[in-house]
């Protein structure tokens, strides 16, 4: 079982929705969660962090964590064209190591 | 500086050369990570830096794998007699503080990379 699960997609959805990317992970006594947007051919680029459960908003992005269902969501209004890119989930437990998942495909269709 | 940079970003190597790929982090960040990213795949972890110490280096996948950062800012990543499955993108990512922190501290920022290809 790997550390981070995602839906690999693609994931489609038409301009101005909502696109809703999902992430599991398996080491209960994670604390810190990250979504991070990747461009084709770019590096990771920070996109939220969240440490506690509930929801957290940032401009048109909204993360959200339930430490108890070991989930934790990331939801895009509004979708633009420019939102296409791959998302990729990670976390970090205890230890030093963060984990990523293989990221979601997004692609939002004007 | 304004970011992490790394160079170089295109490396071709030959199977059975040393390579070494340097990576600047942004100024005053204690913590330094290396990734290798397959195509397709997330960042898997390589190795941890706090300054210039290394912490963690569990993820290296093999005896040829070696880093540094000396001076607990620039790091190195070398790769000893490279093979074809060493071909992938190389990223480093720095962070303010320790990894103890469970705050904005911890948040990694990364580098644009090196796309490795050995031949």
């Amino acid at each position: 079982q790997k550390e981070v699960e995602q839906n690999s997609g693609p994931l489609s959805v038409p301009e101005g929705a909502i696109a809703s990317l999902n992430c599991t992970y398996s080491d209960r006594v994670s604390q810190s969660f990250f979504w991070y947007r990747q461009y084709s051919g770019k590096s990771p680029e920070l996109i939220m962090s969240i440490y506690s459960n509930g929801d957290k908003e940032d401009g048109r992005f909204t993360a959200q964590l339930n430490k108890a269902s070991q989930y934790v969501s990331l939801l895009i209004r509004d979708s633009q064209p420019s939102d296409s890119a791959t998302y990729l989930c990670a976390v970090k437990g205890t230890g030093n190591q963060f984990y990523f998942g293989t990221g979601t495909s997004l692609t939002v269709i004007p | 500086g304004a970011g992490v940079s790394q160079s170089p970003r295109y490396k071709v190597a030959k199977r059975g050369q040393d390579v070494a790929l340097r990576c600047d982090p942004i100024s005053g960040h204690v913590s330094l990570f290396w990734y290798q990213q397959a195509l397709g795949q997330g960042p898997e972890f390589l190795t941890y830096f706090q300054n210039e110490a290394q912490l963690d280096k569990s993820g290296l996948p093999s005896d040829r794998f070696f880093a540094e950062r000396p001076e607990g800012s620039v790091s190195t990543l070398k790769i000893q007699r490279t093979q074809q499955e060493d071909s992938a993108v190389y990223l480093c990512a720095s962070s303010l503080r320790g990894q103890g922190a469970i705050n904005s501290y911890n948040e990694q920022f990364f580098g644009p990379g090196t796309r490795l290809t050995v031949l």
